[in-house]
Formats: structure tokens, C-alpha cells, sequence
């Protein structure tokens, strides 16, 4: 049981290239979300899902897309990549079932510079 | 509305000491209030959560003491030892499926 993966652990980017950051979990969650951690402010929201083909934005959504193809997986891909976007990005996930306290497993997060 | 708003930013309390970190929430949809651990390099594990029904909750050294009518909750670490330095986030969530949290606190205690 693997839990919440992320690859990759770090990456550097050009502004304006494009890439996708990797989220994948073992545990069968419904739930899975994107954040991201910049010093000062938190983790704010990017991008969830409820489920397999169903996804909605967060607080800060701009810049970002998400799909939702299985229940395993939940890429975030970013379109056109802006110095903005240096941050530190976690995917999380948890169970539905059972709310309200079900707990949210964080991965170890990926390091984004962008340059 | 949405808003967690964490104290202190940092925290520097003594091995053996009790350490306190607030924070203070306006929509009072939110129903359930955890609190992170995060170490460096790490992301964030659960450590404890509390929900409004209740004034307090306690595991081991860690404690959640929640004012409903004032929306603060706040998280207190009795006798505080060097492993517990970390950053600390407060969160909320109500019925939307969205977390919102704090700011963070980075603790240290010293040995």
C-alpha cells in the first residue's frame, strides 16, 4: 500500500513550457485534490475531484488543468508555465464515504521551479 | 468568509513546555477542523481533528479547545519535545468538500 504518490520530486521549467505533475493513490478514494504551498500562505486549493469524471476548481485555478479518467490517477497539468507558478505542489486524496471525519492523505509534494 | 486565519506565524517554547497555536474562522457552515503536521520535506499529516459538537479533544500530549460561539479553535502541546518541531496548519472544511487553511505556524522547541 503505497499510499499518495507524486512524481516527480522536483522539476525546472521555461516560462511558457508545459507539463503534467503525476498523482496516483492505492486506496481507492473518491477524493482527490491538488494544492499548493507557498511560504506565508498556506496550502490553498488548486483542483478536486469527487470521482472518476467529475472535477471542480479550487481557490486558485488559474493557469491549471485537471482530468479525472480513473479513480486511481489525477495529473495536473500546467498549460503554459509563469514564474507564479514556483511553489511546492502536494495531491491529496480521501474517502467519501463516512464524512465527515475521514481522514486526507497528503503525497510528499512536488518542488516546481520556473524560470 | 472563507478565511482561517492562523497565530503566531513562529513559536519558540522550551523542551518540557506547553506550546499554543490559535486560529480563528469566519463561515460557520464548517463542521469539521483538523490540524496538520508537517516536517520539512514532508507533506502534511493529520494529527488531530475536532468537530463544532464538542469543546475539546485530547490525544496523548495533544489537545483541541474549541469555542463555537467565539469560532476559534486552537491546538496546545503539552509537554512540547524537540520532535515536535514542525510547521503547523489548522484547516476547516464544511459541507463543500473544500478544505481552506491557516497560514501555518512554524514551531521549535528547543532542547
Amino acid at each position: 500500500n503505497a499510499g499518495v504518490t507524486q512524481t516527480p520530486k522536483f522539476q525546472v521549467l521555461k516560462t511558457g513550457q508545459s507539463m503534467t505533475l503525476q498523482c496516483a493513490q492505492d486506496m481507492n478514494h473518491e477524493y482527490m485534490s491538488w494544492y499548493r504551498q507557498d511560504p506565508g500562505m498556506g496550502l490553498r486549493l488548486i483542483h478536486y475531484s469527487v470521482g472518476a469524471g467529475i472535477t471542480d476548481q479550487g481557490e486558485v485555478p488559474n493557469g491549471y488543468n485537471v482530468s479525472r479518467s480513473t479513480t486511481e490517477d489525477f495529473p495536473l497539468r500546467l498549460l503554459s508555465a509563469a514564474p507564479s507558478q514556483t511553489s511546492v505542489y502536494f495531491c491529496a486524496s480521501r474517502r467519501l464515504a463516512g464524512e465527515p471525519g475521514n481522514e486526507q492523505f497528503f503525497g510528499p509534494g512536488t518542488r516546481l521551479t520556473v524560470l | 468568509q472563507q478565511q482561517v486565519k492562523q497565530s503566531p506565524q513562529s513559536l519558540i517554547v522550551q523542551k518540557g513546555g506547553i506550546s499554543i497555536i490559535n486560529c480563528a474562522y469566519e463561515n460557520t457552515a464548517f463542521d469539521y477542523f483538523p490540524w496538520y503536521q508537517q516536517f520539512p520535506g514532508k507533506g502534511p499529516a493529520l494529527l488531530i481533528a475536532i468537530r463544532p459538537d464538542v469543546s475539546e479533544k485530547k490525544e496523548g500530549r495533544f489537545t483541541i479547545s474549541f469555542n463555537k460561539s467565539a469560532k476559534q479553535f486552537s491546538l496546545h502541546i503539552m509537554d512540547s519535545q524537540p520532535g515536535d518541531s514542525a510547521t503547523y496548519f489548522c484547516a476547516a472544511r464544511g459541507r463543500t468538500y473544500k478544505y481552506i487553511f491557516g497560514t501555518g505556524t512554524r514551531l521549535k522547541v528547543l532542547a
